[in-house]
């Protein structure tokens, strides 16, 4: 059975923090995304990383980096942590071409106050 | 540039009507389709897609969706709601090495 998983289902941090989401996939994929979801805004594209080592900006990338030493792992960065970053993170992985099924982790529940 | 845009951020429906969650798009190139189904507490899960072929594409848990180009449209169509089928649905489109999504329909299922 696919999965893919992340570190964290709820998280709180303060202000000014630097903030780690990491999320591991066991099915040998190449593509990894990380994507935040907000109520009304749908999933928006943070990064996202097509091989180890690499990384492309998705649509709303100010205020994060990520990270991809391993085929496995993706990490996600929040250098320093704001409050409208306060959202729920979702982690996908997917084979190598765009019509590939993404399979999603269960999220994260960053609050930051 | 791809995009899709979903009528109605939040439907209600009776256990047992049809369930018809809309979902339009634009595509410079061959669209390939896709919905998503976000149970509570859940990541999203893909419920079914069109790349190529036949038209009419089914899905799991009795869902289905037609493409139909000259409407510019990828509706999601269950004949009868089940409790169970309370969600967020989710259209999307293929972009550039990568998925676009639409920004969500609540599905709430009266009794």
């Amino acid at each position: 059975d696919v999965k893919v998983t992340q570190s964290s289902r709820y998280l709180v941090k303060r202000t000014g923090e630097k903030v780690f989401l990491e999320c591991v996939q066991d099915m040998d994929h190449e593509n990894m995304f990380w994507y935040r979801q907000d109520p009304g805004l749908g999933l928006r594209l943070i990064y996202f990383s097509y091989d180890v080592k690499m990384k492309e900006k998705g649509d709303i990338p100010e205020g994060y980096s990520v990270s991809r030493e391993k085929k496995e792992r993706f990490s996600l960065i929040l250098e320093s942590a704001s409050t409208n970053q306060t959202s729920m993170y979702l982690c996908a992985s997917s084979q190598i071409t765009s019509t590939d099924t993404q399979y999603f982790g269960p999220g994260t529940r960053l609050t930051v106050l | 540039a791809q995009s899709v845009t979903q009528l109605g951020s939040h439907v209600s429906v009776s256990e047992g009507a049809l369930v018809l969650p809309r979902c339009n798009y634009s595509s410079s190139v061959p669209p390939y389709l896709f919905w998503y189904v976000q149970y509570p507490n859940q990541g999203l899960q893909l419920l079914l897609k069109y790349t190529t072929g036949a038209t009419l594409v089914k899905g799991i848990n009795g869902f289905e969706a037609e493409f139909k180009k000259s409407e510019t449209s990828f509706h999601l169509t269950k004949p009868s709601a089940h409790m169970s089928d309370a969600a967020e649905y989710f259209c999307a489109v293929r972009g550039r090495g990568k998925i676009i999504f639409g920004k969500g329909t609540r599905l709430h299922i009266l009794p």
